[in-house]
């Protein structure tokens, strides 16, 4: 058990709709990053947050947003769906910024997301 | 364009033996390098890192060698273990930088009995 929780573990909705995944970090990490894993494609970075704050953007859609509340929960929020946003989205933490040595991001298990 | 590579997507290997994971990178500036292991229905487990002023960094049965010059990174396994059939990721970073960790697509490691 890393220790980072996603909900819900299984999502499955229909094109147009909008959902939100969520995500606790571990306790203690400030930091909040959010990856996309398509079929036959690696870890895509999405977004991180550190401290409520947005600290860099990656790959991420205009359609999709995440936001790093007070209590450092995150909540990934994606509109408009399409069948090709189905994928693995994860949810990582770490303490300090992240990319650091001894900074690693720890992972959850996941929310896979089906569009129908 | 794919600035992590690991250009073999599965390698078998028998029990015992020596799994040899290769990974590339394009960027010259990416100074921090991580392996993840990952089992089916499962997140991403963190194995071992190394920076980039060191070429050898150890821990038990896995070593990961970093040849700067080269921009090749390769994650050793001695001896390999049914338990360690996975994918594993490479992944890189800038320390300080603004891009999080750029992974590569993954190799399925398959221990062979």
């Amino acid at each position: 058990d890393s220790g980072v929780t996603q909900t819900p573990k299984h999502l499955i909705t229909a094109t147009g709709q909008r959902v939100t995944l969520r995500c606790s970090p571990r306790s203690g990490d400030l930091s909040v990053y959010w990856y996309q894993q398509s079929l036959d494609q690696g870890l895509q970075f999405l977004i991180q947050y550190y401290n409520g704050e947005e600290r860099a953007k990656g790959n991420i859609l205009e359609r999709f947003s995440a936001q790093q509340f007070p209590d450092l929960h995150s909540e990934l929020n994606l509109s408009s769906l399409e069948l090709g946003d189905s994928a693995l989205y994860f949810c990582a933490s770490s303490v300090g910024q992240g990319g650091y040595e001894g900074t690693e991001a720890f992972f959850g298990q996941g929310t896979r997301l089906t569009v129908v | 364009d794919q600035q992590v590579k690991q250009n073999s997507p599965s390698l078998s290997v028998q029990e015992g033996r020596i799994s040899i994971l290769n990974c590339d990178y394009t960027n010259s500036m990416f100074d921090y390098f991580l392996w993840y292991k990952k089992y089916p229905a499962e997140g991403p487990t963190f194995l071992i890192s190394i920076s980039s002023i060191k070429d050898k960094n150890e821990d038990g049965r896995f070593t990961v060698f970093l040849n700067k010059s080269a921009k090749h990174l390769s994650l050793h396994i001695v001896p390999s273990q049914p338990g360690d059939s996975a994918v594993y990721f490479c992944a890189a970073s800038v320390q300080g930088g603004a891009d999080g960790l750029t992974f590569g697509k993954g190799t399925h490691l398959i221990i062979q009995p």
